[in-house]
């Protein structure tokens, strides 16, 4: 079965320092992957995806993720954090088991941003 | 114009009731998700529908069961609530499985 390990549950930065949260995941194939963002009482909401073809992938917010097949690993990155990216962060994957699509989250980074 | 809606957005409700969440989505999406977000923020899909067909249907308690009148609607029925099923619930939709999901805001249970 397929499994998205996200190592950190927090992380703090300060405002204007580089971020990478990190994610490896668990699947016998190349995976659908994907970020999504989780700000306080909202939904989630999608940063990037990576489908196949270029490994390293640009999303919303100034966010970029790199998929490295030889560490099954999909970490995300910021150049330069803003208050407002403080939310909680998701990886998830998507794959068939049992010939149905089943997509699985991590359990989560939350992001703590100082000022 | 909200893409995937939820009502309610709060349920409180006493133990051994029977409650329904709602949702819709105005995407014209295929593919429609139920989600259960845990207080530590764990997010575990429950169900799936695809064309008004289940095609996941992970290991959860009989008493959650998906009701999609058509293919923008996926309904989600509790029945004999209890305590443990107190959480935020989540819908999706997705054009087609494999794609990005987008998710409702969101109904936050709460069971006493």
């Amino acid at each position: 079965a397929q499994s998205v390990t996200q190592p950190d549950i927090h992380i703090t930065v300060s405002e204007g320092a580089s971020l990478e949260l990190r994610c490896n995941y668990s699947y016998g194939a190349t995976p659908y992957l994907f970020w999504y963002v989780q700000s306080p009482g909202q939904g989630l909401q999608l940063l990037l995806k990576y489908f196949s073809g270029d490994t390293l992938v640009q999303g919303i917010k100034g966010f970029e993720a790199e998929f490295k097949r030889s560490q099954s690993s999909f970490n995300l990155r910021k150049p330069s954090v803003h208050w407002s990216d403080a939310a909680e962060y998701f990886c998830a994957v998507g794959g068939v088991s049992g010939g149905s699509y089943i997509p699985t989250f991590g359990r989560g980074t939350s992001l703590i941003v100082h000022p | 114009d909200t893409a995937v809606s939820q009502t309610p957005k709060y349920l409180v409700t006493q133990m051994g009731n029977d409650k329904s969440i709602k949702c819709e989505q105005n995407l014209g999406h295929d593919t429609m998700y139920w989600y259960k977000q845990d207080s530590k923020k764990f997010l575990k899909i429950m169900f799936s529908y695809n064309n008004k067909e289940l095609i996941i249907n992970e290991t959860v308690p009989n008493r959650f069961s998906p009701k999609s009148p058509d293919k923008a609607h996926l309904n989600l029925h509790i029945n004999s609530l209890e305590l443990g099923d107190s959480a935020v619930y989540f819908c999706a939709s997705s054009l087609f499985a494999y794609n990005e999901q987008f998710f409702g805001p969101g109904t936050r249970l709460t069971v006493l």
